[in-house]
């Protein structure tokens, strides 16, 4: 199985930061990777796919990149409604794969 | 509107059955994967298994192979996670979600069954 990390587990940022969360796959994936937003007692919603691909409707200061074995989310420029656990998903051979959340709370 | 619509809360007891379901509505139920996906309190996302109602061609997690049964009726356009015998372990949130349908990213998502099994 694959298997995924992110870091940091918890970043605390102010409202205009730049952030960036880093995944990471334990073999290449090549760029079926997707990122998630999920807030407190909600359903996940998808904000990239397929590495860096936006999903319609989301808001162009998410990005994503990389390939391979390493991705990254950025926001580049925090807002109030970006607070909540990001969460990236690996597919691979039928499998898909979470990594284990990054946390971005108020500085 | 394309959603996908989960059955309610449900508390069990050890031992017992179950079975949740997920309905979806606005697009072709039968040419999209469905997935489950466990949410325990307070941790993080677990890929469960998926399948696709136009054949149920089902595929598992290795985790949760021989744990659930994932089925789907399409005449009705509903998917269906099911237990034979809860355990204390199981209780979480599970939610669906529906597979894009060219890339490998779930791009609707269920509002969340909550299952608490408890003595």
């Amino acid at each position: 199985d694959i298997q995924m990390t992110q870091s940091p587990s918890t970043l605390s940022a102010s409202v205009g930061d730049r952030v960036t969360i880093t995944c990471r796959a334990s073999q290449s994936i090549s760029s079926w990777l997707a990122w998630y937003q999920q807030k407190p007692g909600k359903a996940p919603k998808l904000l990239i796919y397929k590495a860096s691909s936006l999903e319609s409707g989301v808001p162009s200061r998410f990005s994503g990149s990389g390939s391979g074995t390493e991705f990254t989310l950025t926001i580049s420029s925090l807002q109030p409604d970006d607070f909540a656990t990001y969460y990236c998903q690996q597919y691979n051979s039928y499998s898909f794969t979470f990594g284990p959340g990054t946390k971005v709370d108020i500085k | 509107e394309v959603q996908l619509v989960q059955s309610g809360a449900e508390v069990k007891k050890p031992g017992e059955s179950l079975k949740i379901s997920c309905k979806g509505s606005g697009y072709s139920f039968t040419s999209y994967w469905i997935g489950w996906v466990r949410q325990m309190p307070g941790k993080g996302l677990e890929w469960m298994g998926i399948i696709y109602p136009g054949d149920s061609d089902t595929r598992y997690s290795p985790s949760f192979q021989g744990q659930v049964t994932i089925s789907a009726d399409k005449s009705i356009s509903t998917a269906y996670l099911q237990w034979s015998s809860l355990k204390a372990s199981d209780t979480a949130m599970y939610y669906c979600a529906r597979r894009h349908i060219e890339e490998y990213a779930f791009d609707i998502w269920g509002q969340g069954t909550m299952v608490t099994v408890s003595s």
